[in-house]
C-alpha cells in the first residue's frame, strides 16, 4: 500500500510554545489529508479535514486558531499546535487519500506523540 | 446521528483460540466499512473492507469480516490467533456522501495469553 509518514514520531515542548507536525504522502498525491487526535486509551476524534489548496474544514469543537492546519502541496499536510498547553498532550494521526475519492483507503501515518510540559 | 460501536472494550483470548470482535453502526446511507488494527504508539493498519459485494471479506494476517445488513453489524474473525495478535483493533464506517471521512468505534485491546 501507498505510504505516509509523518514526523515527529514524538515531541515534547515547553507550555506556550508551538509545535509543527508534518505528513507526507511519499508515493502518491495526497488530495484530501485527515487529522485525527487520540487521547489515552480512547478511539480517534477527527480533529480536521483538508484539502489541497483550500482551507481546512474544522471539526465541531476544534479551536481552528489553535491548531493551524496548511495543505499546500499535493504531497504535504502540517498541523501546528499554537500556544501548545498540557491538556493539548495527546497522539496525533494523520491519514491521506489520493484523487480517486472512494474504493480507495486512506492511509495512516505513524502518529505523533506530543507532550506539553 | 451516525455513531459505531464496539460493544466490547477488552478480550482475552488464548493463543491457538479463535477471536470474534463485534462492531455495530448506526448509518442511515449504505455504509463502506473497515477494521484497522493499532499496535501501541504506532499508526493505524488497514485489516480489510467492505464497499460492496461478497459480505465475507478476506484481510490481512488471516482476519475476516462479515457484513450483515440486516443486523447493522460488521465483525472481524480470526480462526486462531498468534502472540503477535495483541493490539487494539477499531472498526469505522463512512458514507459516500462523506467521502473518506471516518467515524471510529471505541475500540477493542485484545490480549493474548500463552
Amino acid at each position: 500500500g501507498a505510504v505516509v509518514s509523518q514526523h515527529p514520531s514524538r515531541v515534547i515542548c515547553k507550555s506556550g510554545t508551538s509545535v509543527k507536525i508534518e505528513c507526507r504522502s511519499l508515493d502518491f498525491q495526497a488530495t484530501t489529508m485527515f487529522w485525527y487526535r487520540q487521547f489515552p486509551k480512547k478511539s480517534l476524534m477527527l480533529m480536521a479535514t483538508s484539502n489541497e489548496g483550500s482551507k481546512a474544514t474544522y471539526e465541531q469543537g476544534v479551536e481552528k486558531d489553535k491548531f493551524l492546519i496548511n495543505h499546500a502541496s499535493l504531497t504535504l499536510s502540517t498541523l501546528t499546535v499554537t500556544s501548545a498547553h498540557p491538556e493539548d498532550s495527546s497522539f496525533y494521526i494523520c491519514s491521506a487519500q489520493g484523487p480517486t475519492v472512494m474504493n480507495t483507503e486512506a492511509f495512516f501515518g505513524q502518529g505523533t506523540r506530543l507532550t506539553v510540559v | 446521528a451516525q455513531s459505531v460501536t464496539q460493544p466490547d472494550i477488552h478480550i482475552t483470548v488464548s493463543e491457538g483460540a479463535s477471536l470474534e470482535l463485534r462492531c455495530n453502526y448506526s448509518y442511515g446511507a449504505t455504509p463502506y466499512l473497515f477494521w484497522y488494527v493499532q499496535s501501541p504508539g504506532q499508526g493505524l493498519q488497514l485489516l480489510l473492507k467492505y464497499f460492496s459485494g461478497d459480505t465475507l471479506v478476506q484481510g490481512i494476517k488471516g482476519f475476516e469480516a462479515e457484513f450483515k445488513r440486516s443486523q447493522s453489524s460488521f465483525n472481524l474473525r480470526k480462526p486462531s490467533v498468534h502472540w503477535s495478535d495483541a493490539a487494539e483493533y477499531f472498526c469505522a464506517v463512512t458514507i459516500k456522501a462523506a467521502g473518506n471521512k471516518l467515524t471510529f468505534g471505541g475500540g477493542t485491546r485484545v490480549l493474548v495469553k500463552p
